[in-house]
């Protein structure tokens, strides 16, 4: 079975311009997850999506903004960014139900804001 | 709302040496403990997890945690760890069927192995 995939693995983009990045969930899975991981902050959880709803979302600015399509595919948008947007953002995906809620992760979108 | 907290930001050990990484969390129900692995370069990888049953759980190379719910802990621990164990260690939670889903992580803890 296919792990988590993200696109682009890497980005470069200057302040004030916006960024979407992508992530595919494991076949099956119908939630998604987003995360910050900054060597500062550590792992920070931006929003989760399940059957194309925001189910819980974290205490981020409304720069952050993501959508689930119908194949669980998801898109996570930041606009206006900031120095401080540089992070590793990292996707999870799993099944989704509340009784056992193991999220497996894809490898990350680095995002460097210059 | 949950928090996470790892007691060791940084732990150096010899090869053979036992481990133990401290964590405990904050939240007043039933709970759905992990363990996490980032070795480097690589993406995060479940090492354990906790639901439900016995406390102590074993995860894969070795590694098992011991779920104390009247300490609130899940502490990871290794007999004898080696150089490959090098990473960073990451414990979360998420309450159990209480209509949340969203994982808390603890800030990790960073583990060196000397040959």
């Amino acid at each position: 079975k296919a792990g988590v995939t993200q696109t682009p693995r890497y980005l470069i983009k200057t302040r004030g311009q916006q960024v979407t990045l992508s992530c595919s969930p494991i076949s099956g899975h119908r939630s998604v997850s987003w995360y910050q991981q900054t060597p500062g902050q550590g792992l920070q959880f931006l929003f989760e999506y399940f059957s194309e709803t925001q189910r819980n979302k974290g205490n981020f600015p409304g720069r952050f903004s993501g959508r689930q399509f119908s194949n669980s595919r998801s898109e996570m948008n930041v606009s206006t960014l900031e120095l401080g947007d540089s992070a590793l953002y990292l996707c999870a995906s799993s099944l989704g139900t509340s009784d056992v809620y193991e999220q497996y992760f894809g490898p990350g979108t680095r995002l460097t804001v210059t | 709302a949950q928090s996470v907290s790892q007691h060791n930001h940084h732990v150096i050990l010899s090869e053979a040496a036992s481990l133990e990484l401290g964590c405990n969390y904050s939240y007043g129900g039933t709970v759905n403990l992990f363990w996490y692995v980032q070795y480097p370069g690589q993406h995060l990888q479940l090492l354990l997890k906790y639901f439900s049953g016995d406390p102590l759980v074993k995860g894969i190379k070795g590694f098992e945690a011991e779920f104390i719910k009247s300490k609130f802990s899940f502490n990871l621990r290794k007999p004898s760890v080696q150089w490959s164990d090098t990473a960073e260690y990451f414990c979360a939670v998420i309450p159990a069927g209480a209509g949340s889903y969203q994982l808390t992580f603890g800030k990790g803890t960073k583990l060196s192995v000397i040959p």
